[in-house]
């Protein structure tokens, strides 16, 4: 099946910093990329979508500046959490499409971020 | 009202038992539906895809989609103590845009 990677898959960094999570398509190229948050025992919440090369769609609420997405390239999508604050603490999860007809999103392992 | 409504759980089984997991949306437009399987501290893990109404069979799992009722099922044959995990069911009318449910907690016991 198609793997999607996920980079760090921890992370802690002091209030005021900014930090990247890399999420990867490593046997399959994804138009699109997915950004979601989930808090314990909660569902995931989209955040955006990205495609490569464009610049990614956000949800109602979500803070574009804050959340920065790149999409370089088919196999790589970042996310920068800037000037982080400890309620950003969360962990991120990114899917990516195989496109074609389907609808199948496989997400990655995901990331912890905590901030203190 | 939430667009794809779930029973949390937590929903506890012996080992062997056939467990039913269910969602019910509102939003007729939806064409496609998945489940995942979600281990503590661990991504989503896609477990069956349906296009439309009908039913699919994978070993154990058995996905049903009823579109006129606007209800899914998944049930689980002969659970595992390692099919314990939260079920999230998910659909999309398309664009890529998936709906999740809150997620079913499960707990199968020895």
């Amino acid at each position: 099946g198609a793997v999607v990677s996920q980079h760090p898959s921890w992370v802690i960094c002091k209030s005021g910093t900014s930090v990247k999570i890399e999420c990867r398509s490593l046997d399959f190229q994804a138009t699109t990329m997915f950004w979601y948050r989930q808090f314990p025992k909660q569902s995931l919440m989209l955040m955006a979508t990205s495609n490569e090369g464009s610049k990614a769609t956000y949800e109602q609420g979500v803070e574009k500046d804050k959340f920065l997405i790149n999409h370089a390239s088919l196999t790589l999508s970042t996310l920068t959490v800037t000037s982080a604050h400890p309620e950003d603490s969360s962990f991120y999860i990114c899917s990516a499409d195989t496109a074609g007809e389907t609808y199948e999103q496989y997400f990655g392992p995901g990331t912890r971020l905590t901030v203190t | 009202q939430k667009e794809v409504e779930q029973d949390p759980g937590p929903l506890s089984v012996p080992e062997g038992a056939i467990v039913s997991l269910n969602c019910t949306y509102s939003n007729s437009a939806f064409q496609y539906f998945m489940w995942y399987r979600q281990y503590s501290r661990k991504g989503p893990e896609l477990l069956m895809y349906t296009y439309s109404s009908g039913n699919k069979e994978d070993g154990r799992f058995t996905a049903q989609v009823d579109k006129s009722s606007k209800y899914i099922s998944l049930f689980i044959r002969d659970s595992q103590p390692s099919d314990s995990a939260t079920y999230l069911c998910a659909m999309t009318g398309g664009y890529n845009k998936l709906i999740f449910g809150a997620g079913t907690r499960l707990a199968v016991h020895p």
